[in-house]
């Protein structure tokens, strides 16, 4: 069965505080894996990776995949209250389906 | 700037009432998607489509059906609505030829009564 794990599953950090969030999957048939941010309705788009070892980068917010060991990290440095949300990683099969991680719920407080 | 929207944020229905949940997209897309989302368990696949009057099952189907008559609609339809079925429901569309994932729309939250 196809799944996605997101760790952990939610964190409170300070403002200026960097932040590791975790994806691991298992894919039958692997496409591209994104990240979205979901705050108080629809998740927008972050970034999408297709090809390991290549860094995406926005701002404060990077994304890196391994898809050797099966795995993304999304990192947020110098975190700000308005980046407290619902952090989704999903699998993109193909056929277009996406497969969702149950999400991060990051808290920054200042 | 691509739209999708769905017709209600909020709704409130009766155990066993008939609800349909609206989702209408303006950008042409192929593919049109249902997902609840429940704390704890992320997005969960219930139907979507790739095409005018075609369905698909997603991962958790039961006590759900779908409509698609337009290419720019798809609707959910809760047969006989449980307290179970309360939820976030988010619709989603994209193109059938592209990687990049879907456009959602706001969310319709569903309470069971």
């Amino acid at each position: 069965e196809d799944k996605v794990v997101q760790s952990p599953l939610s964190l409170v950090v300070h403002e200026g505080d960097t932040v590791t969030l975790n994806c691991s999957y298992e894919v039958t048939n692997f496409r591209s894996l994104l990240w979205y941010k979901q705050e108080k309705k629809a998740p927008t788009f972050l970034f999408m990776l297709t090809s390991s070892g290549i860094e995406k980068k926005s701002g404060r917010l990077s994304s890196i995949l391994d898809k050797k060991e099966l795995f993304s990290i999304l990192n947020i440095t110098a975190t700000q209250t308005g980046d407290s949300a619902v952090y989704l990683c999903a699998v993109m099969e193909y056929g277009n389906k996406l497969v969702f991680g149950a999400g991060t719920i990051l808290r920054v407080k200042s | 700037d691509v739209k999708v929207t769905q017709s209600s944020r909020y709704l409130v229905k009766r155990t066993g009432e008939k609800v349909f949940l609206e989702c209408v997209q303006d950008m042409d897309h192929e593919n049109m998607f249902w997902y609840r989302q429940d704390p704890g368990l992320g997005l969960r696949l219930i139907y979507f489509s790739y095409d005018v009057k075609m369905k698909e099952k997603g991962d958790i189907p039961e006590g759900y059906s779908v409509s698609r008559e337009k290419k720019e609609r798809f609707s959910l339809i809760l047969e006989s609505a449980s307290t179970n079925q309360t939820s976030m429901y988010l619709c989603a569309s994209s193109f059938s030829d592209r990687a990049y994932g879907y456009t959602f729309g706001s969310g319709t939250r569903l309470t069971v009564v």
